[in-house]
């Protein structure tokens, strides 16, 4: 079956230090691959998203990029602000929905200290 | 992203109590979802309706009844609760089958649910 799994948090950083959250996927076919955050108080939005290999996302300084080698999506940010304080989800869709059913992992919470 | 609505945002209930969640998408999607998110879980999917119709229940106990009248529009009954229900309920929407590769769900705010 899918599945996605992510680096264990919670990550904390300094205001402007380089991030990056680990996902790594199993799946059959070409999935497409996503990044959620959800804000405290908040439901999940859309970070970014690739739909083919050696695609690159990006989004608010965010960025991913789809390697089919490593079946990696890791989400990376040059630096990175206290805004940013948000829990992250990778997650994928099989290649034959694409969107209509999402396998989750189980997020990373990221904090930034000023 | 004001295209999934959630109420109420916030619910506290007895456990004899009975409360219903709502979800509305103003996306002209056709397909919506039942999510539970709880402390130090990964999200569940509990329902998913396709044009009405339901289309998928993961095991959901019974005391959770959803109900969907229409594409735009989806509940969440509630009654005789459980502590270990409080959590965050949220409801997503998408276009089933998608129009586009890419294409995902759109995620309401959610219920912060707390049952005592």
């Amino acid at each position: 079956g899918n599945s996605v799994t992510q680096m264990e948090g919670p990550v904390t950083l300094s205001e402007e230090a380089f991030l990056t959250i680990n996902c790594t996927y199993t799946a059959t076919g070409y999935p497409s691959l996503f990044w959620y955050v959800q804000y405290p108080g908040e439901g999940l939005q859309l970070l970014l998203k690739a739909t083919k290999a050696d695609d690159k996302g990006s989004n608010k300084g965010f960025e991913a990029t789809y390697r089919k080698e490593t079946t990696s999506f890791h989400l990376e940010k040059g630096s990175v602000q206290v805004s940013d304080s948000a829990v992250y989800f990778c997650a994928l869709s099989p290649r034959e929905t694409s969107g209509s059913r999402l396998t989750f992992g189980e997020g990373t919470q990221l904090t930034v200290n000023p | 992203e004001t295209g999934v609505t959630q109420t109420p945002r916030h619910l506290v209930m007895g456990m004899t109590n009975k409360k219903s969640l709502k979800c509305e998408q103003h996306l002209g999607h056709n397909a919506m979802y039942w999510y539970k998110q709880s402390a130090k879980k990964p999200l569940e999917l509990m329902f998913v309706y396709n044009f009405k119709e339901q289309t998928e229940n993961n095991s959901v106990p019974s005391r959770f009844s959803p109900e969907c009248p229409n594409s735009s529009h989806l509940f969440l009954h509630l009654h005789t609760l459980q502590p270990e229900d409080s959590a965050l309920y949220l409801c997503a929407s998408s276009q089933d089958p998608p129009t586009y590769r890419g294409e995902t769900q759109y995620f309401g705010p959610g219920t912060r649910l707390l049952v005592l």
